[in-house]
């Protein structure tokens, strides 16, 4: 069965710090794998992706995803964390063999971004 | 180009009523997926449309309903109304492309926060 855990509820950064959004997942076959964000009262922004090639996937507004094949990983990386980051974030995944499109999506951590 | 467009924004039902939510894909998106997403957690999948066809369904009873329209719009349809039905209910839709029929991501609308009293 496919599979996502978001091992954090809630992620706490000093504004200007490096953040990570943790994410584990666990499919039959290969993952597409997906974050979006979303801000209260809104619906989801997507945010990256990863289907295939370089495991380093760069997104909107200065994020960036680590694909780790081995230890079935992809979590979600800022150099420098600003406050506006402050939000829901949701990891999803899908198994590149499922025609139907259906995602699997994490339970969601809240980024706290701190002035 | 318009994004995923949802109406309406908000509504209150009373229990054993039924609603009926709507969505407009992005334009050139022929796919359409409907999630409810109960306060503090993720989004739940209910069903996906397809060339006006219903193509998978999530762990939803009967009550929820779905239909596609020519214009690949949809409406989502849930009777019986229930208190745990409250909650906001997202429409995403995607783009199926390529030899295995792979959707594009999903783009998804603000949502419709459905509340019943």
């Amino acid at each position: 069965a496919q599979s996502v855990a978001q091992p954090e509820d809630q992620v706490n950064v000093a504004e200007g710090n490096p953040l990570t959004v943790k994410c584990t997942y666990s499919v039959s076959g290969n993952p597409y794998l997906f974050w979006y964000v979303q801000y209260p009262n809104r619906g989801l922004q997507f945010l990256l992706k990863y289907i295939t090639g370089d495991n380093l996937v760069k997104g909107s507004y200065g994020f960036e995803a680590e694909f780790n094949k081995s230890q079935t990983s992809f979590h979600l990386k800022k150099p420098s964390a600003l406050v506006s980051d402050s939000a829901l974030y949701f990891c999803a995944v899908r198994d590149i063999r499922d025609s139907n499109y259906q995602l699997i999506w994490g339970a969601g951590t809240k980024l706290i971004i701190k002035p | 180009d318009a994004g995923v467009t949802q109406s309406p924004t908000h509504l209150i039902k009373t229990r054993g009523q039924q609603v009926t939510l709507r969505c407009s894909p992005k334009s050139g998106h022929d796919t359409v997926s409907w999630y409810q997403q109960a306060l503090g957690q993720g989004p739940q999948f209910i069903f996906q449309y397809y060339e006006e066809e219903e193509r998978q369904r999530g762990n939803f009873p009967d009550r929820f309903s779905g239909h596609q329209f020519p214009n690949y719009s949809s409406e989502l349809n849930v009777n019986a109304l229930l208190l745990g039905d409250s909650a906001l209910y997202l429409c995403a839709s995607s783009l199926r492309q390529g030899e295995l029929n792979m959707n594009t991501e999903a783009f998804f609308g603000q949502g419709t926060r459905l509340t019943v009293v």
